[in-house]
């Protein structure tokens, strides 16, 4: 079946330093690929999607590339804010006999302190 | 644009009692939407998938009967927890597919809903 593998959290970064979350896959076919962010209290937001290999997302300074070879879809970003402090799925979505669903990972925590 | 909303926000119950959970698309039709339940620092897991006009697809060990799903309208779907214990305190989302949006598979969610059971 499918799924989605994140690397543990929590990540604490002091402000600006280089972020990166790991995310890799398993499923048949291509699948769509997502990270989602939900800040404390709050529900999913869609932070960047890829539907094709070799495609990269990106929104608010985050990346993540689509890459089929090593099934991965890691997420990226060059200088992190305080404000960036959230939780972050990874997730892709194949149709299914059972119809459309997302496979979400375990989600990784990131703090960003001052 | 697709927006999806969900009310109340929060809720505390008495337990024995059931709670209703509304999930809207405010400016789509969603066809089919999703109800996840999310416990402290885990993942979502998916309760439902929940179809207009026919009855929800329960997925393994959720129960049927005690989480009734109503799909009843294409901007609307809600989620009963009857006869709530505590051990159904939780953080329940629920997400929405937009139609027009097909290719890219993606679900919008709502802001969730806090329960407590006490």
């Amino acid at each position: 079946g499918n799924s989605v593998t994140q690397m543990e959290g929590p990540v604490t970064l002091s402000e600006e330093a280089f972020l990166t979350i790991n995310c890799t896959y398993t499923a048949t076919g291509y699948p769509s690929l997502f990270w989602y962010v939900q800040y404390p209290g709050e529900g999913l937001q869609l932070l960047l999607k890829a539907t094709k290999a070799d495609d990269k997302g990106s929104n608010k300074g985050f990346e993540a590339t689509y890459r089929k070879e090593t099934t991965s879809f890691h997420l990226e970003k060059g200088s992190v804010q305080v404000s960036d402090s959230a939780v972050y799925f990874c997730a892709l979505s194949k149709v299914t006999g059972g119809g459309n669903k997302l496979t979400f990972g375990t989600g990784t925590q990131l703090k960003v302190e001052l | 644009g697709a927006v999806v909303s969900q009310h109340p926000s929060w809720v505390i119950c008495k337990s024995g009692t059931s709670v209703k959970i509304e999930c809207r698309s405010l400016d789509f039709q969603a066809t089919t939407m999703f109800w996840y339940r999310q416990f402290p620092k885990q993942s979502l897991m998916l309760m439902a998938t929940s179809n207009e006009g026919s009855k929800a697809t329960y997925e393994q060990g959720v129960e049927k009967d005690k989480f009734l799903i109503n799909h009843a309208s294409l901007t609307l779907s809600t989620l009963t927890v009857t006869s709530a214990h505590p051990e159904d305190s939780s953080f329940y989302i629920c997400s929405a597919r937009d139609p027009l949006r097909e290719v890219s598979n993606e679900q919008f969610f709502g802001p969730g809903t806090r329960l407590t059971v006490l």
